[in-house]
């Protein structure tokens, strides 16, 4: 199954860029890269989600490799509300029925 | 407000006691899935369903049941509770099982079997 590697935390300050590296380099052409964050106390929620090219949204950025073996999710401005532990999940064609949340990147924010 | 809801979101409850955790999403979602979180395990699917009355079991089904006989609505079953089903449970539903689809999640339901 494909596996995705994260460092355990992170730590940003305020008002400043972050950037959460992923490596998932077992990665099959028709996996699906998906970011979700768990708040303290709170169900996971979806930050964004890419197939090859680089993606943006409202809450963030995705940056995909060009080989695919990794990405990195990019909050532009890190807030004290973005304190969280940030999941990076690959959706395959044998696992599309489900999340398989490995254990994520704790990150603080500092004010 | 696009939502899922989960009830009750605390309880406490002893061995044996059959309860029940609901479920409920008005997005008109097809699949939805039960998770388990415990420290050192992360998140793990113990039931899901692809639409009404189609359900299948996840990763860790053992003790639990789980009915879709509407669309919105996909409660967890535990007939006869043990410690070792304490956890924090979360409902998530998604338009459909396709991979590019997101998942939304409940606010959980903090379970301490006695």
């Amino acid at each position: 199954d494909a596996k995705t590697t994260q460092p355990n935390s992170m730590e940003s300050n305020e008002e400043e860029p972050v950037h959460l590296p992923c490596n998932h380099s077992t990665i099959s052409g028709t996996d699906y890269i998906h970011w979700y964050r768990q708040l303290p106390s709170q169900g996971p929620e979806y930050v964004i989600h890419g197939l090859t090219s680089n993606v943006n949204n409202r809450m963030a950025s995705l940056a995909i490799a060009e080989d695919r073996k990794s990405s990195t999710l990019i909050l532009h401005r890190a807030t004290l509300r973005d304190a969280a532990v940030y999941y990076c999940i690959l959706r395959d064609m044998e696992y599309g029925n489900k999340l398989v949340f490995g254990a994520g990147t704790i990150l603080r924010v500092k004010s | 407000e696009a939502q899922v809801t989960q009830n009750p979101r605390y309880l406490i409850t002893v061995t044996g006691k059959k309860l029940t955790v609901t479920c409920s999403q008005n997005m008109n979602h097809e699949y939805m899935s039960w998770y388990r979180q415990d420290p050192g395990l992360g998140l793990r699917q113990i039931y899901y369903s692809m639409n009404v009355e189609v359900t299948d079991k996840g990763d860790v089904p053992e003790g639990y049941k789980v009915s879709r006989k509407e669309k919105r609505n996909f409660p967890l079953i535990l007939e006869s509770p043990s410690p070792n089903q304490t956890s924090l449970y979360f409902c998530a539903s998604s338009l459909n099982f396709a991979r590019e689809e997101t998942q939304y999640f409940g606010p959980g339901t903090r379970l301490l079997v006695l």
